[in-house]
């Protein structure tokens, strides 16, 4: 089955870029998924991409999409402190469900 | 408008004990999912519906059962409660592609 990966842990001071990367295995992956979970919440989504897509962006979020090495990339613009979050990738092959990496935690230093 | 709502929030189990958490989605739609997240292990899918009336296992089925009987209703059992299954519980709708997900169940079986 569909097996997503992420690195643990990123920071970066307030001001600065932040790029997430995610790895996935299943090349049938249709869309893939970005979300955000705050303390105590549940996941948000923030953006998604079409496989046939390269990349995408939406205000201070791009995302890049490397088919050929099924990397994905999740690129915010002047983080803040209010993007200290955990981030998670999720790919979808239509087949049962969406398959999560296991979180991205960014911390922001002011 | 609610989009999903979970409840309890939080719950303390004895072992052995059994419990039914409830989540309701007022967006019509027609997927729903149950999913739990563990620290550094991401979220992995318990069970899942594809409309009223059907269920189906996950990666982590054990122990846990699901209902639909109701389209805007997706119910997950514990019959015997087990230490193990100490989690945060998350549950999502999908009209077929991105997921809307309630703000948890947090679960301690001690």
């Amino acid at each position: 089955g569909e097996d997503v990966e992420q690195s643990l842990f990123l920071s970066v001071r307030e001001g600065d870029s932040s790029v997430i990367n995610c790895t996935y295995t299943d090349s049938s992956s249709t869309y893939l998924y970005w979300y955000k979970q705050e303390p105590g919440a549940g996941l948000q989504l923030l953006t998604y991409i079409f496989s046939n897509m390269d990349m995408k962006q939406d205000q201070r979020l791009t995302v890049l999409l490397n088919k050929k090495d099924k990397h994905l990339s999740l690129r915010i613009a002047d983080t803040q402190t209010g993007d200290s979050a955990i981030y998670f990738c999720a790919a979808y092959t239509g087949r049962r469900a969406l398959t999560f990496g296991s979180g991205t935690r960014l911390q922001v230093q002011p | 408008n609610a989009g999903v709502t979970q409840t309890p929030k939080f719950r303390v189990l004895k072992t052995g004990q059994s419990m039914t958490l409830l989540c309701a989605q007022d967006m019509n739609h027609e997927y729903m999912y149950w999913y739990r997240q563990d620290p550094g292990m991401g979220l992995r899918l318990i069970h899942y519906s594809v409309g009223e009336g059907t269920t189906a296992k996950g990666e982590v089925p054990d122990g846990y059962n699901v209902s639909r009987l109701k389209k805007q209703n997706f119910l997950l059992g514990l019959e015997s409660a087990a230490p193990s299954q100490t989690s945060v519980y998350f549950c999502a709708s999908s009209p077929g592609g991105g997921y809307t997900f309630g703000s948890g169940t947090r679960l301690t079986v001690v």
